[in-house]
């Protein structure tokens, strides 16, 4: 059974770092391309970036609202994706969730089939 | 960037009915649209993917029409464990989402 857990949220003040652990079961982790969504209390969805298998060169890509602040890195030999979180700001505060991606890489048509339980982030001081 | 719209945000159903809802995408996707169900304080779930292949261990009742712009989730007989929000999400480019169908009880 394939299972995602996220860990490592919490309350930080504003300017001060976090970073979010995921922690795979179930499958051959390092086959995957690895993503990072968050929701904002009471608000839709929202892509935060993805680290494709080192396969695929194990490269990330992020949403310009993190990028620069934000770092995904894997450990495939734990089963671990992480997300370095930098510079935090009050507007980054959501459940954060660890998702797979169904390839090695993100192409057109992909698709995340499976999602942690997700971690609360609270930016506040 | 691609703006993904939803319609209705919201809307009131009884079990037994058939519910459809709208996903539009701003520029064409091809087929490349995706539908996820989240329940409240739960992750979101795969339940479409490709317009219109259902996946694994997701209920027939639910199924995904369209390509190009336009798209639908269609629920064939609403049960009680379908109340819920439903996200269209684009993977034609970097994964954007609609703002969300909210599903509740008439």
């Amino acid at each position: 059974e394939v299972q995602l857990v996220e860990s490592g949220g919490g309350l930080v003040k504003p300017g001060r770092s976090l970073r979010l652990s995921c922690t795979a079961s179930g499958f051959t982790f390092g086959d995957y391309a690895m993503s990072w969504f968050r929701q904002a209390p009471g608000k839709g969805l929202e892509w935060v970036g993805f680290i494709r298998s080192k396969a695929y060169g194990g490269t990330t890509e992020y949403a310009a609202s993190v990028k620069g602040r934000f770092t995904i890195s894997r450990d495939d030999s734990k089963s671990i994706a992480y997300l370095q979180m930098n510079s935090l700001k009050t507007e980054d505060t959501a459940v954060y969730y660890c998702t797979r991606v169904c390839s090695g890489s993100y192409y057109w048509g992909d698709y995340f089939d499976y999602w942690g339980q997700g971690t609360l982030v609270t930016v506040s001081s | 960037d691609i703006q993904m719209t939803q319609s209705p945000s919201s809307l009131s159903a009884s079990v037994g009915d058939r519910v459809t809802i709208t996903c539009r995408a701003s520029q064409s996707i091809s087929s490349y649209l995706n539908w996820y169900q989240q329940k409240p304080g739960k992750a979101p779930k795969l339940l479409i993917y490709a317009a219109s292949s259902l996946q694994s261990g997701v209920p027939s009742r639910f199924s995904g029409s369209g390509s190009g712009t336009d798209f639908t989730l269609t629920i064939s007989s609403l049960q009680p464990e379908d109340f819920a929000t439903y996200y269209c999400q684009q993977s034609y480019s970097t994964p954007g989402f609609g703002p969300g169908t909210k599903v509740d009880i008439k």
